[in-house]
């Protein structure tokens, strides 16, 4: 079945150090891809999305390519802030309409330091 | 003005009793879902609806039983609760391949 497997955590950076948070994924046919951000005692927050081979998704200064040829969609951030702190989740997509299901890889908890 | 609302936030709880957590979304979605994250931060998807209608049953225990009254809603009742059934559940809502979510019920079963 399908599935996301992302870069176990927790990963404590300093403030304004380079951020990466890999992420590869198994799917058959086309899987669009996200990545989500919950911060602490809230619910999830689409951060930023994928479509289709080789598409950028950025938002807030992060950024992610969907590489097909490596099956990825690792997350960067060129320079991370103290309110970045928050577990970050990949995810992919299948199926339309009713049938639209995410599934989620198992979350990776960031820390940031003043 | 919350998109995804869901109630209580907090809920505690002995073993073998029955709960319900109602959510609530004004964002006009047709489909609604219910994820459990565990004490690990492990989210997986146990049910969705589709104007009412069941379409994503995740394998999860028939103690869990799923109700939309209408698409706007989708409660999650929960029998004879066991200790394995502590967790955070969110409510979510989609549209356009984006996932709307409630700030979570966290159940703590005693």
């Amino acid at each position: 079945g399908d599935s996301v497997t992302q870069m176990e955590g927790p990963v404590t950076l300093s403030e304004e150090a380079f951020l990466t948070i890999n992420c590869t994924y198994t799917a058959t046919g086309y899987p669009s891809l996200f990545w989500y951000v919950q911060y602490p005692g809230e619910g999830l927050q689409l951060l930023l999305k994928a479509t289709k081979a080789d598409d950028k998704g950025s938002n807030k200064g992060f950024e992610a390519t969907y590489r097909k040829e490596t099956t990825s969609f690792h997350l960067e951030k060129g320079s991370v802030q103290v309110s970045d702190s928050a577990v970050y989740f990949c995810a992919l997509s299948k199926g339309g309409g009713s049938n639209y299901k995410l599934t989620f890889g198992k979350g990776t908890l960031l820390t940031v330091n003043p | 003005d919350t998109a995804v609302s869901q109630t209580p936030k907090y809920l505690v709880t002995q073993m073998g009793n029955d709960k319900s957590i109602k959510c609530e979304q004004n964002l006009g979605h047709d489909t609604m879902y219910w994820y459990k994250q565990d004490s690990k931060k492990f989210l997986k998807i146990m049910f969705s609806y589709n104007n009412k209608e069941l379409i994503i049953n995740e394998t999860v225990p028939n103690r869990f039983s799923p109700k939309s009254p209408d698409k706007a809603h989708l409660n999650l009742h929960i029998n004879s609760l066991e200790l394995g059934d502590s967790a955070v559940y969110f409510c979510a809502s989609s549209q356009n391949e984006k996932l709307f979510f409630g700030s979570g019920t966290q159940l703590s079963v005693l």
